[in-house]
């Protein structure tokens, strides 16, 4: 079974403060993901990358940036946390391009970041 | 751009009973995937199932079932004989082509389904 691992399940950070979000994967896959999840909105895109030391933007990169410096390995990074950075962050792999449409993303089970 | 709707922001429905969460989508893409997961109270992502644009039939794995409309842009998640468990939050996905490279999902609202003993 793939296993995406978050290194934390609950977090709290002051406003101001540089927050590291950690994700690894065991799979040996391509892509990674990570996303944001707040009531009545789903889950939103933030960054995802499909190589070592590269990335795209999602929907919402603003505040955000991310690290790819392992194939296993995908960190999001609050450069200054603020309190509407406060939500849910779910980090998810996949198998890259050539695997087809039918890869289904797999997810870690999220950290639940609070910025008071 | 691409889109998923839920409209149902949350169901109930008796145990043993089955039940239908909508989804609907708007893609201009001939080649596109549908996919379901199942949140429960824990956080978790579970994949559930998964549908294809070109597949001649619906998807089906254990009592999930896919009815999917083309031509309506519909993919609709059929549970049959609902469990306890399977109350939990239900979200509907899309694959989108991204920036070239294939791999993001986009996904809808979700919808919250209660099973009632």
């Amino acid at each position: 079974d793939v296993k995406v691992t978050q290194s934390s399940r609950y977090l709290v950070k002051r406003t101001g403060e540089k927050v590291f979000l950690e994700c690894v994967q065991d799979m040996d896959h391509e892509n990674m993901f990570w996303y944001r999840q707040d009531p009545g909105l789903g889950l939103r895109l933030i960054y995802f990358s499909y190589d070592v030391k590269m990335k795209e933007k999602g929907d919402i990169p603003e505040g955000y940036s991310v690290s790819r410096e392992k194939k296993e390995r995908f960190s999001l990074i609050l450069e200054s946390a603020s309190t509407n950075q406060t939500s849910m962050y779910l980090c998810a792999s996949s198998r890259g391009q050539g695997a087809g449409n039918n890869s289904p993303l797999h997810f870690g089970n999220g950290t639940r970041l609070t910025v008071t | 751009a691409q889109k998923i709707t839920q409209t149902q922001p949350g169901m109930f429905v008796q145990e043993k009973e089955a039940v239908t969460l909508d989804c609907t989508y708007d893609t201009s893409d001939p080649s596109y995937g549908l996919f379901w997961y199942k949140q429960p109270s824990s956080g978790e992502m579970i994949f559930l199932i998964y549908q294809g644009s070109y597949d001649q039939q619906n998807a089906t794995e254990g009592r999930y079932s896919l009815n999917f409309q083309k031509a309506r842009k519909s993919a609709n998640l059929v549970i049959s004989a609902s469990q306890l468990g399977d109350s939990a939050m239900y979200f509907c996905a899309m694959r989108k082509n991204y920036g070239g490279s294939q791999g993001n999902l986009i996904f809808g609202k979700g919808t919250k389904l209660s099973v009632k003993p």
